[in-house]
């Protein structure tokens, strides 16, 4: 299965842009780039992913490497409440779409500072 | 809407008991998966359901097991419990099987004494 790498931990100072980095060299044609994030002493929450195209929402960006293989997920203007664990996981689309291959990493502490 | 729910949020069991944990998915949701998360091996799909129909099983023994009730809720038991299924037992839910983006409750937290 292909899989991610993440940088441990990263540092932000409130109000400034984060670039939350990640690598899959290994990625196939039909694998889906997910972000989810997960506070603390909360679930997993989603928020957003991509195949190809760079992608916007309400609470991130995502810009995806044109070969692929690497990916960075963008928080325009970090608030405290950004402060979470973030993974980035590969999504096959080959295995009808089930979780059953949705793996998480180790993801990235983001801590934010006032 | 209500988000995921997951009954109890925190367990303490002992070495040999077994263990039954509730989800309520998202009113209209018909998928829903656990997973278990624990620090040295992150989070780990253990298995997933959609109408009432166990789709797919994560490489867990087979003391771990599951189900989903006609009204999309489900359950999953552990028996025989160790020490080594003490863990943060998350609950996820979709509309549908392959969905795109899974909503996870605040999960579950068993510790085996």
């Amino acid at each position: 299965d292909a899989k991610t790498t993440q940088p441990n931990s990263m540092e932000s100072n409130e109000e400034e842009p984060v670039h939350l980095p990640c690598n899959h060299s290994t990625i196939s044609g039909t694998d889906y780039i997910h972000w989810y994030r997960q506070l603390p002493s909360q679930g997993p929450e989603y928020v957003i992913h991509g195949l190809t195209s760079n992608v916007n929402n309400r609470m991130a960006s995502l810009a995806i490497a044109e070969d692929r293989k690497s990916s960075t997920l963008i928080l325009h203007r970090a608030t405290l409440r950004d402060a979470a664990v973030y993974y980035c996981i590969l999504r096959p689309l080959n295995s009808g779409g089930s979780n059953y291959k949705l793996t998480f990493g180790k993801g990235t502490l983001l801590t934010v500072n006032p | 809407k209500a988000g995921v729910t997951q009954t109890p949020r925190y367990l303490i069991k002992t070495r040999g008991q077994q263990v039954t944990l509730s989800c309520s998915p998202i009113s209209g949701h018909r998928s829903v998966s656990w997973y278990q998360q624990t620090p040295g091996q992150g989070l780990q799909f253990l298995f997933e359901y959609f109408s009432e129909t166990q789709r797919n099983k994560g490489n867990f023994p087979g003391r771990f097991s599951g189900r989903q009730f006609s009204n999309s809720r489900s359950e999953m038991n552990v028996s025989t419990l160790e020490l080594g299924d003490s863990a943060l037992y998350l609950c996820a839910s979709s509309p549908v099987f392959s969905a795109d983006t899974q909503y996870f409750g605040p999960g579950t937290r068993l510790t085996v004494l």
